[in-house]
């Protein structure tokens, strides 16, 4: 199966700093890798995705970059804001005849931006 | 309005008691999974599966059984309840046939105590 690790656990930084996430992964099939935002008592909800096809994609103020060859992504926020404050959790799908059938998440970044 | 539903959201029990935690979504998704939550551990897939009558074991099956009779549903069935199976229980699905998403929408959660 596909394991996913994610670093740091915990990361607090300033509002209007920058915060980044990282994750490995060891499938090399995998093709595919999101980034789950989940607020406290909320639910986990999307809020990027990248395909292997794709070093680096960009929305607003987050970005995700994808090195394949090192097998590992990572989450970057811009100009942080307190509504950026949440658990983020990194995933990586594990193929198996050509599908995605299981999606494995890292253990979560619980990120703090302080005013 | 597109959504996965779960129920209880809230449930305690006791060691041994059978229940059942209902999933239902209305998005024709192929693709259902159930995973619990823990704190440091992220999310933990237990049961998926990719069709009707389509089942499969994730990463930590043990004590739980599922069933997909209907493509809607899928419930999660816990035979014989025990306290390490405390936890935060989220349902969620996605295309599987198809398509070029894998975003998984997933389900408000269920907080389930065995004491």
């Amino acid at each position: 199966g596909e394991n996913v690790e994610q670093h740091p656990s915990t990361l607090s930084v300033q509002e209007g700093d920058s915060a980044v996430i990282k994750c490995t992964y060891s499938d090399s099939a995998s093709n595919y890798f999101p980034w789950y935002k989940q607020e406290l008592g909320k639910r986990p909800q999307l809020i990027i995705d990248i395909r292997s096809n794709v070093g680096e994609k960009k929305d607003q103020r987050i970005a995700v970059t994808l090195n394949k060859t090192a097998k590992h992504f990572s989450l970057h926020i811009t100009e942080t804001q307190p509504e950026d404050s949440a658990v983020y959790f990194c995933a990586a799908p594990h193929i198996s005849s050509g599908s995605a059938r299981q999606l494995t998440f890292g253990s979560g970044t619980q990120l703090t931006v302080l005013p | 309005e597109a959504q996965v539903t779960q129920n209880p959201r809230y449930l305690i029990t006791v060691t041994g008691k059978k229940l059942t935690v209902t999933c239902s979504q209305n998005m024709n998704h192929e693709y259902m999974s159930w995973y619990r939550q823990d704190p440091g551990l992220g999310l933990r897939q237990i049961y998926y599966s990719m069709n009707v009558e389509v089942t499969d074991k994730g990463d930590v099956p043990e004590g739980y059984k599922v069933s997909r009779k209907e493509k809607r549903n899928f419930p999660l069935i816990l035979e014989s309840p025990s306290p390490n199976q405390t936890s935060l229980y989220f349902c969620a699905s996605r295309p599987f046939l198809g398509g070029s998403s894998y975003e998984q929408y997933f389900g408000p959660g269920t907080r389930l105590t065995v004491t």
